[in-house]
């Protein structure tokens, strides 16, 4: 079956620092879209990704979809406090069900 | 983005009795949405496809007789949580699916239902 990983699982970054995470397929996406979620709370679109090298933006935030088309990268810059929380990759392929990962815990230090 | 609205937002019930959790999609029109639960501290496991009008496709594992999901119009979905037991409680979330053209596609997400069964 599909398999999606995510990494790295948990990060604890000063505030100001640049944060790095990745999510990598078995098998051919053709959406990407990037999560933020809080606790208890559901899950909040960050950024979506349509085409292989596409590299897209929101702010302090930004993504890409793997020129393979089994990968994706979210970057955040110069983080802070409020960047707390779990960041959720999700994978689809022709509009059938999307896979995600596993989560990246983010921990900010003031 | 486009608003998914999900009630209750948490819900406390005896064993035994059913529990039903409403998605809507506020500001567009679903013809697709997904049903979620997630264990704490995990990533969220997909329970069924729900799709207007029709039955829902369930994943491997999930009791459709169990979980039962009606998507009656293009913005609501419900799942009752038939018969819960304590094993039941979980956090439960729905997404509503829009497409853009031919080949963009966004899923978004309610707020989640908190699941205690007692």
């Amino acid at each position: 079956g599909q398999q999606l990983n995510q990494s790295p699982q948990s990060m604890f970054i000063q505030e100001g620092e640049d944060v790095s995470m990745n999510c990598t397929s078995s098998s051919i996406f053709n959406t990407w879209l990037w999560y933020k979620q809080e606790p208890g709370e559901g899950p909040v679109l960050l950024i979506a990704l349509y085409k292989a090298g596409e590299l897209t933006s929101n702010g302090r935030l930004t993504a890409q979809f793997g020129i393979t088309r089994k990968d994706s990268f979210l970057n955040i810059s110069a983080s802070i406090p409020s960047d707390v929380g779990i960041y959720f990759c999700a994978g689809q392929y022709n509009f059938n069900k999307f896979y995600f990962g596993s989560g990246t815990k983010l921990n900010v230090k003031p | 983005g486009a608003v998914v609205s999900q009630h209750p937002s948490r819900v406390i019930c005896k064993s035994g009795t059913s529990v039903k959790i409403e998605c809507r999609s506020l500001d567009f029109q679903a013809t697709t949405m997904f049903w979620y639960r997630q264990f704490p501290k995990k990533s969220l496991m997909l329970m069924a496809t729900s799709n207007e009008g029709s039955k829902a496709t369930y994943e491997q594992g999930v009791e459709k007789d169990k979980f039962l999901i009606n998507h009656a119009s293009l913005t609501l979905s419900t799942l009752t949580v038939t018969s819960a037991h304590p094993e039941d409680s979980s956090f439960y979330i729905c997404s509503a699916q829009i497409l853009y053209g031919l080949a963009k596609n966004i899923q978004y997400f309610g707020a989640g239902t908190r699941l205690s069964v007692l």
